[in-house]
């Protein structure tokens, strides 16, 4: 596709139940960036990956959250036993190029998906 | 620490005035700068950056920020509001360092409204 597509675009569940957010990066991007917005926030860091590698995880809350990405193109964040303060919205965004010093690209965002957990 | 600052809730102009929204920073380094767009229920739309040059830098849809190193700002504005613009504006900094992977890191935004 042109852009990045995450799924699914709403997601509700109970607290208590495991999610899984899937996104579809722009064919060829090598870096990949996951961001929770809260509501009425700015986005905050996540994680990221370098085509498969996981190489910051720094930014996830705690371990329940856990990302992939097996063969360097789709990636799927996982929560496990959500709670209240996970509703957010979640956004991925992905970069042609490997991030370095060197690298200016802007990073192109999906539309998110956002998570409300009864 | 880095951090990006957006000291306006919110902005409200009328459609034709030239409208600013403000961004300060703090960062190590040489700063990378990024403005971008959030309209309801979308992701981010990227609408210019600052690297390196020329201190007024010029984007999308009539938008241009002006970088100031003296005073850590990277000011958005337009010459003239359109109602459309009204919508959700974050800036953004690049982490510089390399074990910090060069994530954004955003602002808390400020919500422009352009009355007609």
């Amino acid at each position: 596709g042109a852009g990045v597509s995450q799924s699914p675009r709403y997601k509700v569940a109970k607290r208590g139940q495991d999610v899984a957010l899937r996104c579809d990066p722009i064919s060829g991007h090598v870096s990949l960036f996951w961001y929770q917005q809260a509501l009425g926030q700015g986005p905050e860091f996540l994680t990221y990956f370098q085509n498969e590698a996981q190489l910051d995880k720094s930014g996830l809350p705690s371990d329940r959250f856990f990302a992939e990405r097996p063969e360097g193109s789709v990636s799927t964040l996982k929560i496990q036993r959500t709670q209240q303060e996970d509703s957010a919205v979640y956004l991925c965004a992905s970069n042609p190029k490997s991030e370095g010093a060197y690298s200016n690209q802007p990073q192109h965002f999906g539309d998110g998906t956002r998570l409300s957990i009864l | 620490a880095q951090s990006v600052a957006q000291p306006e809730d919110q902005v409200n102009v009328a459609e034709g005035n030239p409208l600013t929204v403000k961004c300060t920073y703090s960062v190590s380094g040489n700063p990378y700068l990024f403005w971008y767009v959030q309209y309801p229920n979308r992701g981010l739309q990227f609408l210019l950056k600052y690297i390196t040059g020329d201190n007024l830098v010029k984007g999308s849809y009539g938008f241009e920020a002006e970088f100031n190193k003296s005073q850590t700002s990277f000011h958005l504005k337009k010459p003239s509001a359109l109602v459309s613009d009204s919508a959700l504006y974050f800036c953004a900094v690049r982490a510089s360092r390399r074990d910090s992977s060069y994530k954004l890191i955003f602002g808390s935004g400020t919500r422009l409204l352009v009355r007609p």
